[in-house]
């Protein structure tokens, strides 16, 4: 069965500090498609990443870098130096493409508090 | 600007009414999916379709009907709207493979 984990509901820090954001997902599927997405205070859907299973690259972008281990069916994301502005809730998501559908599958989110 | 269009962005409705959500996109996805958010529930998939006038249901599909005539619309109606359903609703649209991912600005839905 397809399942992602954000085991932590809340966290908070303090400007400046690092923080890592815990992704664990489960699928069958050799194929697949991981992302992440910001929702700030405003209530959009952000789109930081996607990444395909075949790609265990990390990735950098700015202060946000991405862990891929499919060795433990993890995706964490980490916030260098954070700011005020990163505070938002942080979804990671799945999908399977070998049914043609794109549906996402959403862990419950991690609300992120940046204090200064 | 290019993207997936919901409207309205707020809404009340009293227990029993109906009413429809609009989602557009001009992308020309194929793909397009509702979805519903809850506190501490991450999003869950009501509908999805994976082109004009085919639909499916998600994870909770009770309570609410799609169509899709056309590859730039799919709306969601509420047929008979019960305080359970509110709720933020996102509708979303994606080429294949996930590429291009993009979720509407949400709708607010509060049923009294």
């Amino acid at each position: 069965a397809q399942k992602v984990t954000q085991a932590q509901t809340e966290i908070s820090v303090v400007e400046k500090e690092d923080v890592t954001l815990d992704c664990v997902y489960e699928t069958r599927d050799t194929t697949y498609y991981l992302f992440w997405y910001k929702q700030p205070p405003s209530g959009e859907l952000v789109f930081l990443i996607r990444r395909n299973s075949f790609d265990e690259q990390n990735e950098i972008s700015g202060r946000y870098s991405w862990n891929f281990q499919k060795s433990t069916s993890s995706f964490n994301f980490t916030i260098t130096a954070s700011q005020v502005v990163d505070s938002a809730v942080y979804f990671c998501a799945l999908s399977e493409p070998r049914y043609n559908t794109d549906k996402l599958i959403f862990g419950t989110g991690t609300r992120l508090q940046v204090f200064p | 600007n290019a993207g997936v269009t919901q409207t309205p962005k707020f809404q009340v409705l009293k227990t029993g009414q109906s009413m429809t959500l609009q989602c557009a996109q001009d992308m020309n996805h194929e793909y397009m999916s509702w979805y519903r958010q809850d506190p501490g529930m991450g999003l869950r998939l009501i509908h999805y379709s994976v082109g004009a006038g085919i639909t499916d249901q998600g994870e909770v599909p009770n309570g609410y009907n799609v169509s899709r005539s056309t590859t730039e619309d799919f709306p969601l109606r509420l047929l008979s709207a019960a305080p359970s359903q509110t709720s933020v609703y996102f509708c979303a649209s994606s080429g294949p493979n996930g590429y291009g991912y993009t979720f509407g600005s949400g709708t607010r839905l509060t049923v009294v």
